[in-house]
């Protein structure tokens, strides 16, 4: 069935450094792409997207990829700040949307 | 605040007891999603409805069951509870079936004792 991997499930950089985040999926007719950012006991939300026709979209210090040939997409944060502390979560879509199980983002001082 | 709407935000119940949680999706948003999230777990996909129509189904258990009404709202009605069944269900809508942003509710904390 459809399944998207995500790593590392955890991951702590320097406030201002940059974190990176990847995502593959099995479905190769998946065509969305969402990141989605949830705090603590908060609903997610959502902070990018892509879709298969686009390889590249970037937001400020947040940018994603995809390489669909590989199957593989990846978040970009720039410039870490304490407030990017968060569980990211990927997911793919084509239909009904699969999410990766998170990656616990924690910014240090 | 997102415009889905669930309720109620907390619940509490014992194991073998039965539990309705009931979303309102966006205004004008024609499909709706149920996740299960268990502590410190991803984002698990039960259930999706378009339009009043089952459009796809996750890991959803027998004993867990849905429905989307004429007005849309729909229902997850969760019966005899076990310990496991402890989450927070969160919903979701989207205009379209699928291929589009959805957009969670806060979610409902249910916790079995």
């Amino acid at each position: 069935g459809e399944n998207v991997e995500q790593h590392p499930s955890t991951l702590s950089v320097q406030e201002g450094d940059s974190a990176v985040i990847k995502c593959t999926y099995s479905d190769s007719a998946s065509n969305y792409f969402p990141w989605y950012k949830q705090e603590l006991g908060k609903r997610p939300q959502l902070i990018i997207d892509i879709r298969s026709n686009v390889g590249e979209k970037k937001d400020q210090r947040i940018a994603v990829t995809l390489n669909k040939t590989a199957k593989h997409f990846s978040l970009h944060i720039t410039e870490t700040q304490p407030e990017d502390s968060a569980v990211y979560f990927c997911a793919a879509s084509k239909g009904k949307i699969i999410f990766g199980k998170g990656t616990r983002l924690h910014i240090l001082p | 605040d997102s415009g889905v709407t669930q309720t109620p935000k907390h619940l509490i119940t014992a194991t073998g007891q039965r539990v309705t949680l009931r979303c309102s999706p966006r205004s004008g948003d024609l499909s709706v999603y149920w996740y299960q999230q268990s502590l410190d777990q991803g984002l698990q996909f039960l259930i999706q409805y378009y339009n009043g129509e089952e459009r796809a189904k996750g890991n959803i258990l027998e004993r867990f069951s849905a429905q989307q009404f004429p007005d849309l709202h729909s229902e997850l009605n969760l019966s005899s509870l076990e310990l496991g069944d402890s989450a927070l269900y969160f919903c979701a809508s989207s205009a379209g079936q699928g291929g589009n942003t959805i957009y969670f509710g806060e979610g409902s904390w249910l916790t079995v004792v």
